[in-house]
């Protein structure tokens, strides 16, 4: 099946830092990469919609310039959470849709494990 | 709207049936998907239906889809301990880009 990894699993970061969070899809091209964020004991909520090489789509309350979004590979998209506080705290997930021409099938996502940010 | 809503606990003695209940509002959903999420971890696609289906079948899972009233279900037959997780209900339309709305989740215990 497809996969989808993401690095760190897990990171730990002192107030005002900022953090990186890669996703990367392994063995398919992903025209669409999405960044949600979880709390705990919540479901996912979507912040944006990465798609190559163009601009994020941000969802309505997500602040763009602290989430820092690219797109830069038909197999990488990247999350910077700038100037990280403690309430950014959270479950980091990415998923990736499937181009329409890959065997995959261009209607499925595949998430990511997830990146646990912990902000002192 | 974009709702999805789901109750949130389910709890099960191993070897019965599950069935977890879910419903929708927005009529144009394209794909209709169950997510498992284990504790700590990232979700796993379980399985998926397209709107223009009444049911499909995988092994222990059953999904069935009443479009007239939005509500989808998913069965696992046979559930085990190791069934115990998080399943999420999401669906997305190809209208939205693909763009995935979940539900809250619904908690399952399976007691031994």
């Amino acid at each position: 099946g497809a996969v989808v990894s993401q690095h760190p699993s897990w990171v730990i970061c002192k107030s005002g830092t900022s953090v990186k969070i890669e996703c990367r899809s392994l063995d398919f091209q992903a025209t669409t990469m999405f960044w949600y964020r979880q709390f705990p004991k919540q479901s996912l909520m979507l912040m944006a919609t990465s798609n190559e090489g163009s601009k994020a789509t941000y969802e309505q309350g997500v602040e763009k310039d602290k989430f820092l979004i690219n797109h830069a590979s038909l197999t990488l998209s990247t999350l910077t959470v700038t100037s990280a506080h403690p309430e950014d705290s959270s479950f980091y997930i990415c998923s990736a849709r499937a181009s329409g021409t890959s065997r995959m099938g261009s209607d499925t996502q595949y998430f990511g494990p997830g990146t646990r940010l912990t902000v002192l | 709207g974009e709702d999805v809503e789901q109750s949130l606990f389910l709890s099960v003695r191993e070897g019965d049936s599950s069935v977890i209940n879910c419903t929708y509002t927005d009529s144009s959903s394209t794909y209709l998907y169950w997510y498992k999420q284990e504790p700590g971890a990232g979700l796993q696609l379980l399985t998926y239906i397209f709107s223009n289906m009444d049911m499909k079948q995988d092994q222990r899972l059953t999904v069935l889809l009443n479009k007239k009233d939005k509500h989808l279900s998913l069965r696992i037959a046979d559930t085990q301990t190791g069934d115990s997780a998080i399943y999420f209900c999401a669906e997305s339309r190809a209208a939205g880009g693909f763009k995935t709305i979940f539900g809250a989740g619904t908690r399952l215990f399976v007691k031994a």
